[in-house]
Formats: structure tokens, C-alpha cells, sequence
């Protein structure tokens, strides 16, 4: 079974500064999907940023890009210019490719809040 | 095109009484997950249903129960309901799950039983 470990619970950051957020994960798969969600106190949980475990190149959205670490098991997301907006609760989320059915396994999350 | 839709938005029930969820995929979407999320566990996967099967099952009491329409419309029930149900309840859909298709969630249904 895989698992996905956040170490940070809580985080803060000045508006304009840069942030990361740490995840982890273990999986016995060689081909998978990793995602970072979003969820702002509305509570709708929005996507962030995608990334695929055979591409070696790290995603980028806009102020959102990720560490990729393979070997490491890490996956961590950087925010750049932190804005009020960006106040949330964020989830790393780990999809096995194989199977060919779907289910996400999430980390417990990292409530990062924005300062002015 | 409209997102998934979560009704109802909120619910209070008591113990021993059921409930029924629903979630409306996003329009062509025809894979639906359900999670539930507490502020202790996170988010735990209860199921997925393709094409009005069921084809992954979380760790859940048979207490919780769900089914998909021709339509991709899911509903998601609980029976007996315990103090520990309460929690958000969130729906997913997902456009090619076997292509890593990421999930689109809903709004959720926040159940409270007393």
C-alpha cells in the first residue's frame, strides 16, 4: 500500500516571500502520478500542479513548481510570491498508474498561512 | 461546463438514522470517487465506481454503500449512522483515470449526526 507523508503540519509565509512544502511518499510502483491539491477555507479542493513519475522534468504552473525527487520518494511544491490567496490547506496526493482503476492516496496536509 | 455538483450542502442526522449522498460528475467524466475527510485523518478513500461498477473499495464498514447510474450521477449512502460519521464528505470525478487524469472535486457534504 502506498502512503504519503506531509512533516508540516502548519506553515507561514509573508505575502511576496517564497514557500515550500515537504511530501514524501512510499510506493513499490515504478509508474505513477503525483499531484499537490489545494483546498481554501470554501473547501473546494482545487488541482495545483500535476506531475508524471517517468518525466524526469519538473511541472511548473505559473508561481507553483515542484522538487521531483525519484530516488528520494520526494515531492515537494514551492510557492514564489506568496499571496493572500494562496491561504489554504494543501495536499500532496499520490495515483497509481496500474490497475487501471483509480485511487488516490492523500497526505494529511499542510494548512500554510499567508501574512501580510 | 459546469464542475461536480454535491447535494446536499449540509446535513444533521441521528445516530442510527441513514443518509444518502449524491454527486453529479463533470459532464464525460464516467469514473466517481468518494472521500471522506475529518480533521484527524484526512482525506480517506471510500470508493470509485466506472461505469456503474464499483471498482476499488477503501477501508469501510459495509455500513457504507454507494452505486453509479448510466448517467455517471453517483449516490453514496450510510446507514446506522455513528457519532464518528460526521465529517466532510467529498465526491470526485475523473476524465481517464488510466491515464492519470487528475480528480475534480465538489463542493462536499458536510454530515453532522448527534
Amino acid at each position: 500500500a502506498q502512503t504519503v507523508t506531509q512533516s508540516q503540519p502548519e506553515m507561514s509565509v509573508q505575502e511576496a516571500e517564497t514557500v515550500t512544502l515537504s511530501c514524501t511518499y512510499d510506493t513499490s510502483e515504478s509508474n505513477y502520478y503525483l499531484f499537490w491539491y489545494k483546498q481554501p477555507p470554501s473547501r473546494q479542493m482545487i488541482l495545483v500542479i500535476r506531475q508524471e513519475a517517468y518525466k524526469q522534468q519538473n511541472a511548473t504552473e505559473n508561481r507553483f513548481s515542484v522538487n521531483f525527487q525519484k530516488a528520494a520518494k520526494s515531492f515537494s511544491l514551492k510557492i514564489s510570491d506568496s499571496q493572500l490567496g494562496d491561504t489554504a490547506m494543501y495536499f500532496c496526493a499520490f495515483m497509481n498508474a496500474s490497475g487501471g482503476y483509480q485511487k488516490v492516496t492523500f497526505g494529511i496536509g499542510t494548512k500554510l498561512q499567508v501574512i501580510p | 461546463k459546469a464542475g461536480v455538483t454535491q447535494t446536499p450542502r449540509y446535513l444533521i442526522k441521528t445516530r442510527g438514522q441513514q443518509v444518502t449522498l449524491s454527486c453529479s460528475p463533470i459532464s464525460g467524466h464516467r469514473s466517481v470517487s468518494w472521500y471522506q475527510q475529518t480533521p484527524g485523518q484526512g482525506l480517506q478513500f471510500l470508493f470509485e465506481y466506472f461505469s456503474e461498477t464499483q471498482r476499488n473499495k477503501g477501508n469501510f464498514p459495509g455500513r457504507f454503500s454507494g452505486r453509479q447510474f448510466s448517467n455517471s450521477r453517483s449516490e453514496m449512502n450510510v446507514s446506522t449512522l455513528e457519532l464518528g460519521d460526521s465529517a466532510l464528505y467529498l465526491c470526485a470525478s475523473s476524465l481517464a483515470p488510466d491515464r492519470g487524469s487528475p480528480l475534480h472535486f465538489g463542493n462536499g457534504t458536510r454530515l453532522t449526526v448527534t
